[in-house]
């Protein structure tokens, strides 16, 4: 079965440090998503894209965050001067677009990159 | 009212157990419903789609009330291979399900011998 995938599995980075995050998305998959879970606490929406843009994002993603679809295949997340509240789990999702499968298609996860600021 | 409030639990049940999970979701808006689970420090893999009033899938069923804006998942004959935390997950308002997901903060089972 097609899934997603991210890399690194584990980042630790200086306070301060720019930071990118990896993921490869299903290759038919039009929708793509950053979410992240704090140790211990839920998962929470970060921001979506499709078409090559933002589609909606949250109050976390503050100018710190940016994401690029740099080819046809990657999906990157980019934290510019880390902060150590940005340690956490980030979990890239994909999903096919309305009209490309049936009914309510669900969001698929990669295995998450734990990312540690110190 | 939190948009997807759970029961945080934790649930511990013997093997073979029945255990039923609650969510409550705020956005009356919102047409179908997922239910994830997570293994620790695990992503989120998808168990069930939730839609109409309910549907069943092999030991799992889900049901769905919109009067009361109400979830709920059923486990029958639980496995050691259950224990996980269970995440109800809603769409964002609107109802469609491709904009962002709004996890409920996920209820823990431990399923013992």
């Amino acid at each position: 079965e097609p899934e997603v995938t991210q890399t690194p599995s584990h980042q630790v980075t200086q306070m301060g440090q720019e930071v990118i995050l990896r993921c490869v998305p299903i290759s038919n998959h039009l929708y793509f998503y950053w979410y992240r879970q704090i140790l211990g606490q839920k998962v929470e929406f970060l921001v979506s894209f499709y078409n090559n843009e933002i589609s909606e994002k949250s109050e976390i993603f503050d100018d710190q965050f940016s994401v690029e679809r740099p080819d046809g295949s990657n999906f990157t997340l980019k934290i510019r001067s880390t902060k150590l509240e940005d340690s956490a789990m980030y979990f890239c999702a994909s999903r096919l677009a309305p009209g490309q499968g049936i009914g309510n298609q669900p969001q698929h996860f990669g295995d998450g990159t734990r990312l540690s600021i110190l | 009212r939190k948009e997807v409030e759970q029961d945080p639990g934790p649930f511990n049940v013997p093997e073979g157990a029945t255990v039923a999970f609650n969510c409550t979701y705020s956005n009356s808006a919102s047409q179908s419903f997922f239910w994830y689970r997570q293994d620790c420090r695990k992503e989120p893999k998808l168990l069930m789609s939730v839609y109409s009033s309910g549907n069943e899938d092999g030991r799992f069923t889900a049901q769905l009330n919109r009067a009361s804006q109400y979830i709920s998942l059923l486990i029958r004959d639980s496995k050691l291979s259950d224990s996980a935390t269970y995440l109800c997950v809603a769409p964002y308002a609107g109802g469609t399900s491709y904009g962002k997901l709004t996890f409920g903060q996920g209820t823990i089972l431990t399923v013992h011998p």
